[in-house]
């Protein structure tokens, strides 16, 4: 039974670029959620997809989208880079994106930008 | 913004010893979940404890919720050192509404020496 998956790895872009990162839950999981974690810091709530629609936002700008397809896989989209977005993509998957299921967590993309 | 705050930032001990990190928050919670991060890789979930709980055992594993003065304690008795990691807590908190994010705090670091 795989787990959450992502891709890429590691990315490296320039400042204004734009980058995708995919996820795929784990299996029976309808519910992705996405987080992103700097240096040194604790994961913070970009947003949560349910049902291809964005249920929940965290603190983060219109640059950073989101899409979810119907098999339940996941992109994250980031528009005009800054530098400040280097860190640590984490993408997460539950069965129904209550905060009373645990979260199963990818391995992360680590995006470098330049 | 985070909403718990781990304490230590930093733990090392001796393998075969007992390793507590404690977790403070601000507001009120309907849960609170303790995660593992290895070398900044995914985080794996340890274990959850709802807000009418006061304590859970889950193997090694020894957490305490004390909602009156809104902090955890995560226990890791007779440690190795393959616990050597980033330990966070994560919480839910009470919006009065759905809420499906969970807000880190920034971790402890733990350091088990053989």
């Amino acid at each position: 039974d795989a787990g959450v998956t992502q891709s890429p790895t590691h990315l490296i872009k320039t400042r204004g670029q734009q980058v995708t990162l995919r996820c795929s839950p784990k299996s029976g999981h309808d519910t992705v959620s996405w987080y992103q974690q700097a240096l040194g810091q604790g994961p913070q709530f970009i947003f949560q997809y349910y049902e291809e629609e964005e249920r929940q936002r965290g603190n983060f700008p219109d640059r950073f989208s989101g899409h979810q397809y119907p098999n339940y896989s996941s992109e994250l989209n980031v528009n005009a880079l800054l530098l400040g977005d280097s860190a640590l993509y984490l993408c997460a998957s539950s069965p129904d994106g209550s905060s009373y299921n645990e979260q199963f967590f990818g391995p992360g993309t680590r995006l470098t930008v330049l | 913004s985070q909403q718990g705050e781990e304490d230590p930032q930093a733990l090392s001990i001796q393998e075969g010893e007992n390793a507590t990190m404690n977790c403070s928050y601000k507001t009120s919670i309907n849960n609170l979940q303790w995660y593992r991060q290895n070398s900044g890789r995914g985080l794996v979930h340890l274990i959850l404890i709802r807000s009418n709980e006061r304590e859970k055992h889950s193997g090694r594993l020894r957490v305490t919720l004390d909602t009156s003065k809104k902090s955890s304690s995560l226990l890791i008795t007779a440690s190795r050192a393959a616990d050597t990691a980033s330990y966070f807590c994560a919480t839910d908190p009470y919006s009065g509404g759905s809420n499906y994010k969970l807000t880190f705090g920034k971790g402890t670091l733990l350091t088990v020496n053989p």
